[in-house]
């Protein structure tokens, strides 16, 4: 049974810096052609793709937010962390992360809500 | 950078009904498409990958079909948990592997 929980904290300030944790379990990420991707959904929107790492550790960024995000895998722990930098209140939205055997999702967590507010 | 399209934005079906979603590519991204289905409060869940390859445990009520820019999901007949947004995503360019805005698919 694959599962995947998102984790980090709740409210952050504008400027600060944003670590998300995604914790999984049911695959591993050392396997060939498994990957990771972070998506967020601010409230009433749409889905927005923000980054994804491979089983080879190749990584993959929104063009729009590149500058401002990093992904990491840790395969020994199961885990993969997002980091986004100078976080600003438009940035508010629940962050889901995701994992699967190609480039979409098969399996999703439960998505955390991040507000930026001072 | 790929663009996504949906449409309608909002499909108004009566339970039992046949509802077609569309979802068209600013490019070709040859049958590497997704559609996924999300209910208030939850998180997406995958329906169809490969355009048309239903995913793990989805009832073959839902179907996919198209390649290259124009992409179809089709709900045979409306049961009242498939009332939900659809979002179709590209995966064959990337990145990003672009989302479209979703289709909500309401009771009429």
């Amino acid at each position: 049974q694959v599962t995947l929980r998102e984790s980090g904290p709740a409210l952050v300030k504008p400027t600060q810096t944003l670590t998300l944790t995604c914790t999984f379990s049911g695959f591993s990420l050392s396997t060939s052609g498994m990957c990771v991707s972070w998506v967020r959904q601010p409230p009433g929107k749409a889905l927005e793709w923000l980054a994804l790492i491979d089983w080879d550790d190749d990584k993959y960024y929104s063009t729009s937010l590149k500058t401002r995000l990093t992904i990491s895998k840790d395969t020994s722990k199961n885990q993969v962390v997002l980091t986004m930098t100078n976080m600003d209140p438009v940035d508010t939205a629940t962050y889901y992360c995701g994992g699967g055997s190609s480039w979409y999702s098969d399996y999703w967590g439960q998505g955390t809500l991040v507000t930026v507010s001072s | 950078e790929i663009v996504m399209m949906q449409s309608p934005a909002t499909l108004s079906v009566s339970p039992g009904e046949r509802a077609t979603l569309s979802c068209r590519a600013s490019q070709s991204v040859s049958s590497n498409l997704a559609w996924y289905q999300q209910k208030p409060g939850q998180a997406p869940r995958l329906l169809i990958y490969g355009a048309s390859t239903r995913a793990t445990g989805i009832p073959a009520r839902f179907s996919g079909s198209g390649s290259g820019t124009e992409f179809t999901l089709t709900i045979s007949s409306l049961q009242s948990e498939d009332f939900a947004v659809y979002y179709c995503q590209q995966y064959n360019n990337w990145p990003p592997f672009t989302f479209g805005p979703g289709t909500k698919v309401d009771i009429k």
